[in-house]
């Protein structure tokens, strides 16, 4: 079946820092991947999405590109700001399968 | 645009209660969803309503789990009994229609403590 796996957390960096957090996936068929965030007291929320290899998706100045050949979607980001403090998830579907989350990784951004 | 509604935003009982979530999708969405995030998880879904019917439940216990979306719009999410290992936040979510590329929108949950 579908599955996601994500780096653990916590991950702590201070402001300006590089960030990268690690996902792979297992998938039948071409899945659609998915970042999504949950800031503190808040619902889950898209962040960024690709829908087949190669596509990169980006937003806030977060960027992930899919890469079919190592079965990753990994998230970076070039200087992060303490308001991105978060937990992210990476998630996937294909097909008509339900979206499949990561047990999510949570940034904490000190100045 | 109003967002997701849930309520209540906190719940707790003792083991073998029962409790019941609400839910008011995206006005328009077709589709809606309940998942489970266990604290340190990420969420895993219980059930998948198009409509009033039901799309995936395979998740759900149906022993103690139940829920229902009367008229295609509201929905609400029972367990009864509780166990302990149900303390969880329970997610709502709705989007336009099914598919790979619809965009889940989601409500800020109920966090339930069965004690």
């Amino acid at each position: 079946g579908n599955s996601v796996t994500q780096m653990e957390g916590p991950v702590t960096l201070s402001e300006e820092a590089f960030l990268t957090i690690n996902c792979t996936y297992t998938a039948t068929g071409y899945p659609s991947l998915f970042w999504y965030v949950q800031y503190p007291g808040e619902g889950l929320q898209l962040l960024l999405k690709a829908t087949k290899a190669d596509d990169k998706g980006s937003n806030k100045g977060f960027e992930a590109t899919y890469r079919k050949e190592t079965t990753s979607f990994h998230l970076e980001k070039g200087s992060v700001q303490v308001s991105d403090s978060a937990v992210y998830f990476c998630a996937l579907n294909s097909g008509n399968t339900p979206l499949v989350f990561g047990k999510g990784t949570r940034l904490s951004v000190i100045a | 645009e109003a967002g997701v509604a849930q309520s209540p935003r906190y719940k707790i009982i003792e083991k073998r209660q029962s409790v019941a979530f609400w839910c008011n999708p995206i006005s328009g969405h077709a589709t809606l969803y309940w998942y489970q995030q266990i604290l340190g998880q990420g969420p895993k879904l219980l059930i998948q309503f198009q409509n009033n019917g039901v799309v995936d439940d395979s998740q759900l216990p149906k022993d103690r789990f139940s829920a229902e979306r009367l008229k295609g719009v509201d929905s609400t999410l029972k367990i009864q009994p509780a166990k302990l290992e149900d303390s969880a936040v329970y997610l709502c979510a709705s989007s336009q229609n099914t598919g790979n590329n619809e965009k889940l929108f989601f409500g800020s949950g109920t966090q339930l403590s069965v004690l």
